[in-house]
């Protein structure tokens, strides 16, 4: 079946640690984006890539970082500077920068 | 910055009931998308809006898109159980190689047997 898939459902993460977020798609979609969500708000981005070996910052991209060496691939790390990095991340791919997005399942991040 | 106003943010509705819900803004959008979530998981598609005064469905739900461009509409008639979840709007802007879509807070919807 094509689609998202995103890897752990569920992640901890220990003070001062760094952790990362798996995002794979066989949509061949050339975009991907990866969100953050809280509770009672909006979905806010965090980094977006248009195209393999390109990506920008998003809304909040500090205290993240990510790779897009494949086109399949976008992987989101988690960094120690993140100081609030309790949420739930959702990926996200679209065939185009204007196209709908289509999500993942999420990886629900949490501190130990 | 882009903002987008969702409304209501909760509602509980009875079984069989049509549920209206909205999402303006004071910025012009290109595209208007509609997502449903369930609890623990992404949000899936509905329903895609293009063009101003588009109207759209798909099953139960109807979707428009404003004539002003600056707002958008979901309505769910005849509503079941399984309609619970979170609508999320959300409104395309920008230009080639800069497109960002923003999303609404969403509107938590329950139904009541």
């Amino acid at each position: 079946d094509g689609g998202i898939t995103q890897s752990p459902k569920y992640l901890f993460r220990k003070e001062g640690q760094n952790v990362t977020l798996s995002c794979e798609q066989n949509l061949n979609h050339d975009a991907m984006y990866w969100y953050r969500q809280d509770p009672g708000q909006g979905l806010r981005l965090i980094y977006y890539s248009q195209i393999v070996n390109d990506f920008q910052k998003g809304d909040i991209a500090e205290g993240y970082s990510v790779s897009r060496e494949k086109k399949e691939s976008f992987p989101l790390t988690v960094t120690s500077a993140q100081k609030n990095p309790t949420a739930f991340y959702l990926c996200a791919s679209s065939m185009a920068g204007n196209q709908p997005q289509h999500f993942g399942d999420g990886t629900r991040l949490s501190i130990l | 910055g882009q903002q987008l106003n969702q409304s209501p943010q909760s509602m509980f509705i009875q079984e069989g009931e049509d549920v209206s819900m909205n999402c303006t803004s004071s910025s012009i959008f290109n595209t208007w998308l509609w997502y449903k979530q369930d609890p623990g998981e992404g949000p899936v598609l509905l329903i895609a809006l293009y063009k101003a005064g588009e109207l759209t469905s798909n099953g139960r739900l109807t979707a428009q898109f404003g004539i002003t461009r600056k707002d958008s509409f979901l309505n769910i008639s005849a509503s079941i159980p399984s309609d619970v979840g979170i609508y999320f709007c959300a409104g395309l802007y920008g230009a080639s190689g800069t497109y960002k879509y923003i999303f609404g807070t969403g509107t938590r919807l329950k139904v009541l047997a």
